[in-house]
């Protein structure tokens, strides 16, 4: 397995303010890594895959930069739907996902 | 509009074997580049990929739990299962099943199902 690690594991923030999550990858993994949206008793969902793609229907202000073993998530101004955690995940060799950050009201 | 709903036991005993259902609609399992995945996720923990499928029954599995798991595919029904043998009380989570990515070989994810909870206990 590829050990996939995210920091911080928690962030309290207010709204309008820009966050950032780091996601790294034990080994290389290029460009493949998808990053998740989770809310409570909810499915994933998918915003961002090849490190920095964003999914159709996904607002703007979340993006993702980053190759080879490390990336970061960056929504420029946090919105209240935005409140949930965030799982990174690399598909260089099968797939792994990471701890996740949980994003909290500040 | 693609959907995908879990079904399978809420409730299973140890060393029994688990067996779940996708079934999808949408997207169809005959095109050539589709694919559906299973992902777990236990109670507060982070999400755990088992097993993969694509239109041409190439099937892919979590090397650690590969002797335990089975993914098969029914395209008529718009259906795919897993089976896991041997459940322990750690398996229990909530299992999804999922649209993979638009390139085959990019496992990621794209929609999901809504999950079913599979509490392993006696």
């Amino acid at each position: 397995d590829i050990q996939m690690t995210q920091s911080p594991s928690t962030l309290s923030a207010s709204v309008g303010d820009r966050v950032t999550i780091t996601c790294r990858a034990s080994q290389s993994i290029s460009s493949w890594l998808a990053w998740y949206q989770q809310k409570p008793g909810k499915a994933p969902n998918l915003l961002i895959y090849k490190a920095s793609n964003l999914e159709s229907g996904v607002p703007s202000r979340f993006s993702g930069s980053g190759s080879g073993t490390e990336f970061t998530l960056t929504i420029s101004s946090l919105q209240p739907d935005d409140f949930a955690t965030y799982y990174c995940q690399q598909y260089s060799s099968f797939a792994d996902f990471g701890p996740g950050t949980k994003v909290d009201i500040k | 509009q693609i959907t995908l709903k879990e079904s399978g036991p809420t409730l299973v005993k140890p060393t029994q074997t688990l067996t779940l259902t996708c079934t999808f609609s949408g997207f169809s399992l005959r095109n050539s580049g589709v694919g559906v995945g299973w992902i777990r996720q236990s109670p507060g923990k982070a999400l755990e990929w088992l097993a993969l499928i694509y239109w041409n029954d190439e099937k892919r599995y979590r090397p650690s739990l590969k002797s335990r798991l089975t993914i098969t595919k029914d395209t008529s029904k718009n259906q795919v299962v897993l089976t896991m043998t041997n459940m322990d009380p750690v398996d229990t989570a909530t299992y999804y099943c999922a649209h993979l990515g638009y390139v085959v070989g990019e496992y990621y994810f794209v929609n999901w199902g809504q999950g079913t909870l599979v509490t392993v206990s006696s």
